[in-house]
């Protein structure tokens, strides 16, 4: 059974840097094609992913928020940790740990997701 | 950067209606879109994947088509289960930007 679920503070202050945890199991980062990453929504908005961190340890990060963002990843301990720096009240969203998964080499999807954690940005 | 929009944004619909929802993208993707639902409250579930395949357990009268810039999501018959937000994602190049919605409610 696959399973992903955030941890993290759910009330940071503004300028302040978050940092998010994943914690998985049911599959190992290790396995060539892998992927575990970071989506976040604003309350009423729509998906927006932030960050993606692959098997080999290659990363990738949404162009719009590269500057704010670090993704590591621990596979002896099944996690994934995101950090964004320089909170702003916009940034206030529910974060998403999902899986990649691709088929074929080719074809990604994200096939599992955490509960979420909503995060809060008010001083 | 690609963008993905998606039309309509809302949609209204009875029960049984087939219905249809637009992802365009503003370059070529191939087919690397995938769709997700997900209902208010809730994590988003994956639907199709590779723009036509259905994931394992989806109900077939989801159905996915499209190449290149324009692709559509197509329930069938609609039932109350069905009734919630669905993303268009594009999958190309290592960059996973979703579009911005469709939100589908009951009339």
């Amino acid at each position: 059974q696959i399973t992903l679920k955030e941890s993290g503070p759910t009330l940071v202050k503004p300028t302040q840097t978050l940092t998010l945890t994943c914690t998985f199991s049911g599959f190992a980062l290790s396995t060539d094609g892998v992927g575990v990453g970071w989506i976040r929504q604003p309350p009423g908005k729509a998906l927006e992913w932030l960050a993606l961190i692959y098997w080999n340890d290659d990363k990738r990060y949404s162009p719009s928020l590269r500057s704010r963002l670090t993704i590591t990843k621990d596979s002896s301990k099944n996690q994934v940790v995101l950090t964004m720096t320089n909170m702003d009240p916009v940034d206030t969203a529910t974060f998403y740990c999902v899986r990649r998964q691709t088929v074929l080499s080719s074809f990604d999807m994200f096939d599992y997701w955490g509960q979420g954690i909503l995060v809060t940005v008010s001083s | 950067d690609i963008q993905l929009t998606q039309s309509p944004s809302f949609l209204s619909a009875f029960v049984g209606d087939r219905v249809t929802i637009t992802c365009r993208a503003s370059q070529a993707i191939n087919n690397y879109l995938a769709w997700y639902q997900q209902k208010p409250g809730k994590v988003p579930k994956l639907l199709i994947y590779a723009a036509s395949t259905l994931q394992s357990g989806v109900p077939s009268r989801f159905s996915g088509s499209g190449s290149g810039t324009e692709f559509t999501l197509t329930i069938s018959s609609l039932q109350p289960e069905d009734f919630a937000t669905y993303y268009c994602q594009q999958l190309n190049s290592y960059t996973y930007i979703f579009g911005q919605g469709t939100k589908l409610e009951i009339k």
